[in-house]
């Protein structure tokens, strides 16, 4: 069965510093990779999506990902975090059959320190 | 304008009340959604709604009845409230031609807090 899996919580960066949150996942065949971030008292919102093609995916906010079916993982990255990026980072694979089904992985939370 | 709106925002109950979420989507969509997120935020689907048919159902309490008048609109009554569902209740809709790898469009959430 799909699943997902952050192993980090919560990371605490400080502004300007670089960034990565790790994502595994255990998916069937070629997966579908998705990050949503979720800011404080706010809905998702998609950041990046990896479907097929180039392993190393760009997304909105300055974020990037990079998909290596080795280690089966997708982990986020930015280079230069900002305050503004504090909030709860998603990582999702898509359950199976067409229903639009997502499997999220636990979250982790970003801190931003000044 | 919000593209997936969700009202009441907040909403505190006693035990064993009934209650409703509304929600509704500006986007033309096809497939509409809701999820819950528990108190240590984990994210869980519940319904999914594709013009009007119900296409996921999760291992949802039958207390949980989703009902959607036409495509724009999805709604969740809860009846007889229990302390356990208490969460933020998301709704969330996509295009509906590939839902597999669509982008969702969430909603802001719906704090329910059961007492």
């Amino acid at each position: 069965a799909q699943s997902v899996t952050q192993p980090d919580i919560h990371i605490t960066v400080s502004e300007g510093a670089s960034l990565e949150l790790r994502c595994n996942y255990s998916y069937g065949a070629t997966p579908y990779l998705f990050w949503y971030v979720q800011s404080p008292g706010q809905g998702l919102q998609l950041l990046l999506k990896y479907f097929s093609g180039d392993t190393l995916v760009q997304g909105i906010k300055g974020f990037e990902a990079e998909f290596k079916r080795s280690q089966s993982s997708f982990n986020l990255r930015k280079p230069s975090v900002h305050w503004s990026d504090a909030a709860e980072y998603f990582c999702a694979v898509p359950g199976s059959g067409n229903t639009g089904k997502l499997i999220f992985g636990q979250g982790t939370t970003l801190q931003v320190k000044p | 304008d919000t593209a997936v709106s969700q009202t009441p925002k907040y909403l505190v109950t006693q035990m064993g009340n009934d209650k409703s979420i509304k929600c509704e989507q500006n986007l033309g969509h096809d497939t509409m959604y809701w999820y819950k997120q528990d108190s240590k935020k984990f994210l869980k689907i519940m319904f999914s709604y594709n013009n009007k048919e119900l296409i996921i159902n999760e291992t949802v309490p039958n207390r949980f009845s989703p009902k959607s008048p036409d495509k724009a609109h999805l709604n969740l009554h809860i009846n007889s409230l229990e302390l356990g569902d208490s969460a933020v209740y998301f709704c969330a809709s996509s295009l509906g031609g590939q839902r597999g790898v669509e982008t969702q469009y969430f909603g802001p959430g719906t704090r329910l807090l059961v007492l």
